[in-house]
């Protein structure tokens, strides 16, 4: 089984629409992250939380909420859906050393 | 706040060949950690290699290799004996300081292998 999960993989939805991508890790880190990809620019952190109550904006947070319901889940919330939020969303996780991220499958949110 | 930049947004090599791709990045740290990314079609995100900035020797994984000049901030990856699978963006990653685990990324190098 995959260490992290990211559901769902593929989501279409309707501008104003609320949606939640979640993200649940076995791999016992305190660390997790949100992260945005666009074609030509990368990836973008969105949100990340280094323990259960430690929750922080990332370079490019606005229209996106996050929770963290445990240290094992990490959920990415957009309340109103917006065209510009088309994008591939990627949940990380890290431990403190060796400081390396790893990623789950990414979900493909189409805003329409 | 920290930069990376990838300047070639493509490249094509023949299979078995040896290729480079660059990364340069912009920073007033001193320790920092450098990494490689790999995303295969499956848009799954692969750690291919990684490197301290207070380590000299370049680090080193089966095939793929980096050139880290710290004075010039560059940071290269050198695939060789390139094979069909490497066919890949490839991203370059910075990393500030320990205890901020946050990952600056470059814009990536899709990587073509030619059969």
């Amino acid at each position: 089984d995959a260490d992290v999960t990211q559901t769902p993989r593929n989501r279409i939805t309707k501008t104003g629409k609320r949606i939640m991508l979640e993200c649940s890790q076995t791999k016992g880190h305190d660390r997790m992250y949100w992260y945005r990809q666009d074609p030509g620019l990368g990836l973008r952190l969105i949100y990340y939380s280094f323990d259960v109550k430690d929750i922080n904006k990332g370079e490019i947070s606005d229209g996106y909420s996050v929770s963290r319901q445990a240290q094992a889940k990490f959920s990415l919330s957009l309340e109103s859906a917006i065209p510009n939020q088309t994008a591939l969303y990627f949940c990380a996780t890290s431990e403190t050393n060796p400081y390396e991220q790893y990623f789950g499958p990414g979900t493909r949110l189409t805003v329409t | 706040a920290q930069t990376v930049t990838q300047s070639q947004p493509e490249m094509s090599v023949q299979e078995a060949e040896t290729v480079t791709l660059s990364c340069t990045y912009d920073t007033s740290e001193n320790n920092y950690y450098l990494f490689w990314y790999k995303q295969p079609p499956s848009r799954q995100m692969i750690l291919v290699i990684r490197q301290e900035a207070y380590k000299q020797q370049n680090a080193t994984e089966n095939r793929f290799s980096v050139n880290f000049q710290k004075a010039a901030k560059s940071f290269s990856l050198k695939i060789s004996d390139s094979q069909l699978g490497d066919t890949a963006m490839y991203f370059c990653a910075f990393m500030k300081d320990f205890g901020n685990e946050k990952l600056t990324f470059g814009t990536g190098t899709r990587l073509t292998i030619i059969p």
